[in-house]
């Protein structure tokens, strides 16, 4: 198993562009979360998944958008990249709601907005 | 806002010694996570302790929840090189929400353990 891949590790975007930050797990998990983290404010939740077809917001979505069309992928979009969005962004994956079960995560994208 | 605090947010120890962490919530929680972080990595869960447990063992790591005290501790006991890393709480929504998919990070604590 590959478990959570993330694509790209690093991107370098001028501050108006949009992009896709992929995300892709091969654990059959319906529960999947998208990420930032920031220096001194930890992690923070942008939009989830439960499955196939729903997604909700978390606690700091503005800015982007999310799709989850099938179980293993669910990627964030940025549509109109801000300064303010410089930051590592992690997708997560787990087999039960995120309050019950250990969440999976890739590797990271390290997003600079310019 | 986040739900969980950690404490102390640096910890720097001599290996062999015991590192101790805190973190403390503030609404009733269903399980509480540890999960670490090595520099310039995604997040590896360590363990999950439910609301109504009050202690978790996994090798060398113990965890207390106290419910009444909204509070849980992380032991690493004989620490080594390579436990350096940082370690954050996680913590669910409040029980009565029912929103079981929201998962909130504390700001984590750095331990540093020197050779």
């Amino acid at each position: 198993n590959a478990g959570v891949t993330q694509t790209p590790k690093f991107q370098v975007l001028k501050t108006g562009q949009s992009m896709t930050l992929q995300c892709a797990q091969d654990m059959n998990h319906e529960y999947m979360s998208w990420y930032r983290q920031d220096p001194g404010m930890g992690l923070r939740l942008i939009h989830y998944s439960v499955g196939a077809g729903i997604t909700d917001q978390g606690e700091v979505p503005n800015g982007y958008n999310v799709s989850r069309s099938t179980t293993e992928d669910f990627p964030l979009r940025l549509l109109s990249a801000a300064p303010s969005q410089t930051s590592v962004y992690f997708c997560a994956s787990s087999y039960r709601p995120t309050d019950w079960a250990e969440q999976f995560f890739g590797p990271g994208t390290r997003l600079t907005v310019l | 806002s986040q739900q969980g605090e950690e404490d102390p947010q640096a910890l720097s120890i001599q290996e062999g010694e015991n590192a101790t962490m805190n973190c403390s919530y503030k609404t009733s929680i269903n399980n509480l996570q540890w999960y670490r972080q090595n520099s310039g990595r995604g997040l590896v869960h360590l363990i999950l302790i439910r609301s109504n447990e009050r202690e978790k063992h996994s090798g060398r790591l113990r965890v207390t929840l106290d419910t009444s005290k909204k509070s849980s501790s992380l032991l690493i006991t004989a620490s080594r090189a390579a436990d350096t890393a940082s370690y954050f709480c996680a913590t669910g929504p409040p029980r009565y929400t029912g929103a079981n998919s929201k998962l909130t990070f504390g700001k984590g604590i750095t331990l540093s353990v020197r050779p």
